[in-house]
């Protein structure tokens, strides 16, 4: 089955400096890659996603890459502040079929110092 | 606003009991979702229904079992509940949907459920 690897695993970055969350994927058959954040005593939230077909997405402040030859993508969060500080998870799945359910990697708690 | 919602939201138990974890949602999703969530290990894949009639094993089914009572109600129940069993539960629901760009399959979590067992 599909194992999602994620580094770091803790992060620690000066208000408004950029930060980068990198994960790689076992199933070359997977193609939906989801990015939720988790502040703390909250519970996870969709932040971002990218399928296989788009090599980059981008959202204001966060952007996400996918390298399928590799089996890695990464989360990026520019000019960062201290509301960014969180737990975030990536995860992969087969989702055009809808037959799998998500793989999450084990976590990156992000901590932006003001 | 439609939700995901857990009951109870914290519960301290003792070896050996028989626990329940219920989750409902008025979202109208099929699909729902048992995690369990430890530090430094992720969320962790308990079991999944993608309809009614349907349950699946996920990651670390051993000592859980489900019931689907309906679409919208999930339960989780630990016939004999164990120390390492201690952790935060989260229930998720999700809709799939095909759109012109590719599946979309985003999951709502519930508040989750802080269980120790003693």
């Amino acid at each position: 089955g599909e194992n999602v690897e994620q580094h770091p695993s803790t992060l620690s970055v000066q208000e408004g400096d950029s930060a980068v969350i990198k994960c790689t994927y076992s199933d070359s058959a997977s193609n939906y890659f989801p990015w939720y954040k988790q502040e703390l005593g909250k519970r996870p939230q969709l932040i971002i996603d990218i399928r296989s077909n788009v090599g980059e997405k981008k959202d204001q402040r966060i952007a996400v890459t996918l390298n399928k030859t590799a089996k890695h993508f990464s989360l990026h969060i520019t000019e960062t502040q201290p509301e960014d500080s969180a737990v975030y998870f990536c995860a992969a799945s087969k989702g055009v079929t809808g037959n799998t359910p998500l793989v999450f990697g084990k976590g990156t708690r992000l901590s932006v110092i003001a | 606003d439609a939700d995901v919602t857990q009951t109870p939201r914290n519960r301290i138990t003792k070896t050996g009991k028989r626990i329940m974890l219920e989750c409902s949602q008025t979202k109208g999703h099929d699909r729902m979702y048992w995690y369990r969530q430890d530090p430094g290990l992720g969320l962790r894949l308990i079991y999944y229904s993608f309809d009614v009639k349907d349950i699946n094993k996920g990651e670390i089914s051993d000592g859980y079992s489900v019931s689907r009572q309906a679409q919208a109600k999930f339960s989780l129940s630990l016939e004999s509940a164990i120390p390492n069993q201690t952790a935060l539960y989260f229930c998720a629901t999700s809709d799939f949907r095909t759109t012109r760009t590719g599946a979309y399959n985003e999951q709502f979590f519930g508040p989750g459920t802080r269980l120790t067992v003693l």
